[in-house]
């Protein structure tokens, strides 16, 4: 049974640039869940994919948005970069919300 | 709003000494409620979960309703317990609006 994967490990971009975050669940789950970790602070939920498609958001803007495929890997998409998006992002699938998440290693962005 | 609180940022204790990591939370209606460890240059992973009852790595949680805390204890603290601990919350109605983190504890055993 393959683990939570997630890529890139780290990503550097600049204030403006748009930035792509990919994820591969757990085998078995068919819900993703992203989150944003910033430094010296917990998780922060941004949102969940169920079936591929949204079905829960947290306070965060339409510039943070997601895909999730038929094969239940999924995409987080963050536009219009600011230097704050600077955060450990974390991906966590499950069998259905409000089972166990499982969570990948995370990938390290940092905004210039 | 959902919140986790965690007051301790940094708790240290000697090996074989009781540790209890406090959480309080706030929540309207009955969450579920979960531990999760991150240990050195691992991911985070899920410690505990109140509706479980279970004892893991010698680690309890109880769940006080009336004064909506669920802390973390372990009688007889080991140095492979050193890590950073999360309380965490979750609408047990279907998850749809994700876990609900708090900060942290970063726990350190001493030899």
């Amino acid at each position: 049974e393959t683990g939570v994967t997630q890529s890139p490990t780290h990503l550097i971009k600049t204030r403006g640039q748009q930035v792509t975050l990919r994820c591969s669940s757990q085998s078995g789950h068919n819900t993703v869940s992203w989150y944003q970790q910033a430094l010296g602070q917990g998780p922060q939920f941004i949102f969940q994919y169920y079936r591929e498609e949204e079905n829960g958001r947290g306070n965060f803007p339409p510039r943070f948005s997601g895909l999730q495929f038929p094969n239940y890997s999924s995409e987080l998409n963050v536009n219009a970069l600011e230097l704050d998006d600077s955060a450990l992002y974390l991906c966590a699938s499950s069998f259905g919300g409000a089972n166990e998440q499982f969570f990948g290693p995370g990938t390290r962005l940092t905004v210039l | 709003a959902q919140r986790v609180t965690q007051p301790e940022k940094l708790l240290s204790v000697f090996k074989g000494a009781p540790v209890e990591l406090k959480c309080n939370y706030s929540y309207s209606g009955s969450p579920e409620l979960f531990w999760y460890v991150q240990y050195s240059r691992q991911r985070l992973q899920l410690l505990l979960r109140h509706i479980s009852r279970e004892s893991i790595k010698g680690f309890t949680a109880d769940l006080n309703k009336g004064e909506t805390s669920f802390h973390l204890k372990k009688p007889f603290a080991q140095e492979e317990d050193s890590a950073m601990y999360y309380c965490a919350l979750i609408d047990p109605g279907g998850g749809a609006d994700g876990l609900t983190f708090g900060k942290g504890t970063h726990l350190i055993i001493q030899p």
